[in-house]
C-alpha cells in the first residue's frame, strides 16, 4: 500500500463546476496534511494545509480532513480553465524523530468552457 | 521575490557522466528537501536537511547518489556514475520549519533540474 493514494484522473469538469480531489493515506500518525497544484511543466506550489478534522475554506477552495478515515479531500468551487492542473496532496509522515513529507502521485483536473 | 534557485535547470549528459545539480535555499529557512518527478513513479523524496543536518537519504541510491550541505545558502545533489534510470526532474524544496515540526510541510520548490542521461 502506498503512503498516500490518489486517483490519477483525469477528472473532468465544466467550467463553474465542483471539483472534488480525493486522497487517503496510510499512516494514521499523520498530523498534517497539504494539497500543491503543479502546472504542467512547471514546479509545484502550496495552495492549501490542514492540520484538524474538519473544513478549511480559502477563497473557492475547500480543504477537508478526516483523520478517523484517513482522507482529506480538496473542493475548488467555481472551477475555471485556469484551475486544469495536477494536485497533489502531500502528509506528514513521523519517521526516526521528524517530520518528512510525501506526496500522492496528483490527479490531473481538467476544467473545460 | 525570495525563491529557490536551482542550477543547471536543464542537462543532457552520458551514462557514466558525473552529474551536480545545485540548490539556493530561501534565505532563512531552515529545511531543504530533494525530490526527484517522473511520470511513473511521481514526486519521490531523496533527501532531507535540517538546519544543514541530513535527516533523511533512504530514498536515495547510496551508490551512486549523494546530497550535501556546504552551507546554509547551498545544497548540492551529486549523482556519479549516471545511468539512464536517472532521467527525470529534480526538485529542491526549503521551508522554515519550528522545533516541533509543525508546518514541516509548507514548502517552496525551486524550478527543477530535467536530467537526460542517454
Amino acid at each position: 500500500q502506498k503512503e498516500v493514494e490518489q486517483n490519477s484522473g483525469p477528472l473532468s469538469v465544466p467550467e463553474g463546476a465542483i471539483a472534488s480531489l480525493n486522497c487517503t493515506y496510510s499512516d494514521r500518525g499523520s498530523q498534517s496534511f497539504f494539497w500543491y497544484r503543479q502546472y504542467s511543466g512547471k514546479s509545484p506550489e502550496l495552495i492549501m494545509s490542514i492540520y484538524s478534522n474538519g473544513d478549511k475554506e480559502d477563497g473557492r477552495f475547500t480543504a477537508q480532513l478526516n483523520k478517523a478515515s484517513q482522507y482529506v479531500s480538496l473542493l475548488i468551487r467555481d472551477s475555471q480553465p485556469s484551475d486544469s492542473a495536477t494536485y497533489l496532496c502531500a502528509v506528514t509522515l513521523f519517521s526516526g524523530g521528524y517530520n518528512k513529507l510525501i506526496f500522492g502521485a496528483g490527479t490531473r483536473l481538467a476544467v473545460h468552457p | 521575490d525570495a525563491r529557490v534557485t536551482q542550477t543547471p535547470r536543464h542537462k543532457v549528459t552520458e551514462m557514466g557522466q558525473e552529474v551536480t545539480m545545485r540548490c539556493q535555499p530561501i534565505l532563512g529557512h531552515n529545511t531543504v528537501f530533494w525530490y526527484r518527478q517522473t511520470m511513473m513513479q511521481g514526486l519521490e523524496l531523496l533527501a532531507y536537511f535540517r538546519n544543514r543536518a541530513p535527516l533523511d537519504d533512504s530514498g536515495m541510491p547510496k551508490d551512486r547518489f549523494s546530497a550535501e550541505m556546504p552551507d546554509a545558502t547551498l545544497a548540492t545533489l551529486k549523482i556519479q556514475p549516471s545511468e539512464p534510470r536517472d532521467s527525470a526532474v529534480y526538485f529542491c524544496a526549503s521551508g522554515a520549519i519550528k522545533t516541533g515540526g509543525e508546518k514541516t510541510g509548507e514548502l517552496f520548490f525551486g524550478e527543477g533540474s530535467r536530467l537526460t542521461v542517454l
